[in-house]
């Protein structure tokens, strides 16, 4: 079984600062890891996400992310943060299947 | 429009009621997605579907029937509406069942149920 702990449910961030939120993982076999942002009133969309190959993935809107197998992690960045930023974030992992195991979500708010 | 859509995007109900919430998609992808999202617990995958006529069970199935008689289409129905199946309903689409395909998401269903 798979499961995923973000770690802070609301982090706010000047506007310009650095972005991080945290993500861990616990997964049998070697997962394939997910970020998603939902944004008021909308459907989540991805930002990003690592299968294989290079552990850090950059995604839209200046994110990325760097897996770290050692660590179980999957933390998301973003060096200067915008108003435009402010939204709810997810981190899921899957197995290898189509199944995906959602954290409980990270609310960011941008002060500006 | 091209896309993922969701109605209605707003139900207020009543406990016992029958309930049915409606997940189109013009993209022809096989697989969809029922989840439910509650504050505390991110989203919750409810059913899920391979292709037509092919649907199983997700994390928390209980309360809830679905069905899939062309690919474009996959209700959700809640039989017997209780309160703690107040929740904000989203449905996804991917191409395919490997987890390399994106998980398309469409606006979410607010159902309060009273």
């Amino acid at each position: 079984a798979q499961s995923v702990t973000q770690l802070g449910s609301h982090v706010s961030v000047s506007e310009g600062a650095l972005v991080l939120l945290r993500c861990n993982y616990s997964s049998s076999v070697p997962p394939y890891l997910f970020w998603y942002v939902q944004y008021p009133n909308q459907g989540l969309q991805l930002l990003l996400k690592y299968t294989t190959g290079a552990t850090l993935v950059k995604g839209i809107n200046g994110f990325e992310a760097e897996f770290k197998k050692s660590e179980t992690s999957f933390h998301l960045t973003k060096p200067s943060a915008h108003m435009s930023d402010a939204a709810e974030y997810f981190c899921a992992v899957t197995p290898n299947d189509y199944k995906l195991s959602f954290g409980a979500g990270t609310t960011v708010t941008v002060r500006a | 429009d091209a896309g993922i859509t969701q109605s209605p995007r707003y139900k207020i109900t009543e406990t016992g009621r029958q309930v049915t919430l409606m997940c189109h998609q013009t993209w022809s992808h096989s697989y969809m997605f029922w989840y439910r999202q509650d504050l505390g617990h991110g989203l919750r995958l409810i059913y899920y579907s391979a292709a037509a006529d092919i649907t199983d069970k997700g994390e928390v199935p209980d309360g809830y029937v679905v069905s899939r008689s062309k690919t474009e289409n996959f209700p959700l129905t809640l039989e017997s509406a209780t309160r703690s199946q107040t929740s904000v309903y989203f449905c996804a689409s991917s191409l395919a069942g490997s987890s390399y395909n994106e998980q398309f998401f469409g606006p979410g269903t607010r159902l309060t149920v009273l």
